[in-house]
């Protein structure tokens, strides 16, 4: 069946430190990939996407780029904010209508 | 900015009692929806729900489980008889009728329950 791997946490960074959370999947067709965040006390946000292979998703200084040759999606930024302290899910669908499936999640903290 | 309300934030109940889950999804959208993270484990779905009736359901959504809409606004998830290994957080999502459903996903701040 279809699943996801990202990498284990916590992660702790200084600020403006470059972020790298690794996320792979495996599925049997061409799945759309995401990256969600959970900041304390809220609730899961789309944070970025990506359709298709070699489609970036950017947003708020977070990228990713969906590799089909290595089945991965891992997320990057240059430099990170305390602001960006949270848990980031990557996840897949299948199709438009099937549910999404996720990862573990990953704790990241920055320090000031 | 409309959001997903789940309450309580925290539920602490006994093992073998009823609890009842509680979700206001957005108000225009017609697909609702349960998850759950188990400590340590990956975010797993347990069912959508659209029209009044369950229009998908996981293997862990078992006889135990149940959800409702019983008004206009409230999307509940029931689980009769508590275990241990209910405990989780659970996660209530809501989308629109239109499009991708799933790449639309508005997620409440999940309700945390402790079963003891």
């Amino acid at each position: 069946g279809n699943s996801v791997t990202q990498m284990e946490g916590p992660v702790t960074l200084s600020e403006e430190a470059f972020l790298t959370i690794n996320c792979t999947y495996t599925a049997t067709g061409y799945p759309s990939l995401f990256w969600y965040v959970q900041y304390p006390g809220e609730g899961l946000q789309l944070l970025l996407k990506a359709t298709k292979a070699d489609d970036k998703g950017s947003n708020k200084g977070f990228e990713a780029t969906y590799r089909k040759e290595t089945t991965s999606f891992h997320l990057e930024k240059g430099s990170v904010q305390v602001s960006d302290s949270a848990v980031y899910f990557c996840a897949l669908i299948e199709s438009g209508n099937t549910p999404l499936v996720f990862g573990k999640g990953t704790r990241l903290s920055v320090i000031a | 900015e409309p959001e997903v309300t789940q309450t309580p934030s925290h539920q602490v109940t006994q093992m073998g009692q009823e609890v009842i889950l509680r979700c206001v999804p957005i108000s225009n959208h017609l697909y609702f929806y349960w998850y759950r993270q188990i400590l340590g484990q990956k975010v797993e779905f347990l069912v959508s729900f659209y029209n009044n009736e369950i229009s998908e359901k996981s293997e862990i959504f078992d006889d135990q489980f149940s959800v409702e809409r019983p008004d206009g606004s409230n999307f509940t998830l029931k689980i009769r008889s508590t275990k241990l290994e209910d405990s989780a957080m659970y996660f209530c999502a809501s989308s629109p009728g239109t499009g991708s459903r799933s790449e639309k996903l508005f997620f409440g701040s999940g309700t945390q329950l402790s079963v003891l």
